[in-house]
């Protein structure tokens, strides 16, 4: 069964430190991998896409990370803000064409000052 | 310029009514979607249209019937609603499907709150 798991579920940092999301699945076979960012009462925003032959993209003070091999993904946040306070989701493509989206449960980030 | 809009922001209706969500893009994008978001936050795709055509429909009760005239617009149209429709959805718009191999940018509108009484 395709699936994406996130960890941990909530995570209380506070600002100026780092912190690093996890993304794990057995989804097979992959297309693509992305990481969105969703502030309450708004829609995902997207904030990186790896396709198969990538390792670690970034954007900003976020950077994620894409293993293969191990089908493990993960988002470091770098120095956070405030503004970092949001839910995380890692979205996974699944099928040779990729025809098909399989969502984590995502990650509850809150920064605190 | 927002780029993809959708309205009413809020819906409040009773069960059993029929009620529609619209939703619009300005990007030029090709392909569209409809996804529901539930109390625990948990993203589910409903539906997927690429150039007016439907491309993924997720097992969503027949109640529920997207309708998109043109490219830039696709409605979320919902018969007999019941308590448990209600959730956020949201709208998104790419060039291409997402699931595709080529890495396209997905973007969201900002939700419609549907609670059914």
């Amino acid at each position: 069964k395709n699936q994406v798991e996130q960890s941990p579920q909530s995570l209380i940092i506070l600002e100026g430190k780092n912190c690093t999301l996890q993304c794990n699945y057995t989804v097979s076979p992959f297309s693509n991998l992305r990481w969105y960012k969703q502030d309450t009462g708004r829609g995902p925003v997207s904030l990186t896409i790896m396709t198969f032959s990538e390792n670690t993209k970034s954007n900003g003070r976020y950077t994620a990370t894409l293993d293969a091999d191990t089908k493990q993904s993960s988002l470091h946040i770098t120095a956070s803000q405030l503004s970092d306070s949001a839910s995380y989701i890692c979205v996974v493509s699944v099928g040779a064409a990729g025809n098909k989206l399989t969502f984590g449960g995502g990650t509850r980030v809150l920064v605190k000052p | 310029d927002t780029a993809v809009s959708q309205t009413p922001k809020y819906l409040v209706t009773q069960m059993g009514n029929d009620k529609s969500i619209k939703c619009e893009q300005n990007l030029g994008h090709d392909t569209m979607y409809w996804y529901k978001q539930d109390s625990k936050k948990f993203l589910k795709i409903m539906f997927s249209y690429n150039n007016k055509e439907l491309i993924i429909n997720e097992t969503v009760p027949n109640r529920f019937s997207p309708k998109s005239p043109d490219k830039a617009h696709l409605n979320l149209h919902i018969n007999s609603l019941e308590l448990g429709d209600s959730a956020v959805y949201f709208c998104a718009s790419s060039q291409d499907w997402v699931g595709r191999g080529r890495p396209d940018t997905q973007y969201f509108g900002p939700g419609t709150r549907l609670t059914v009484l």
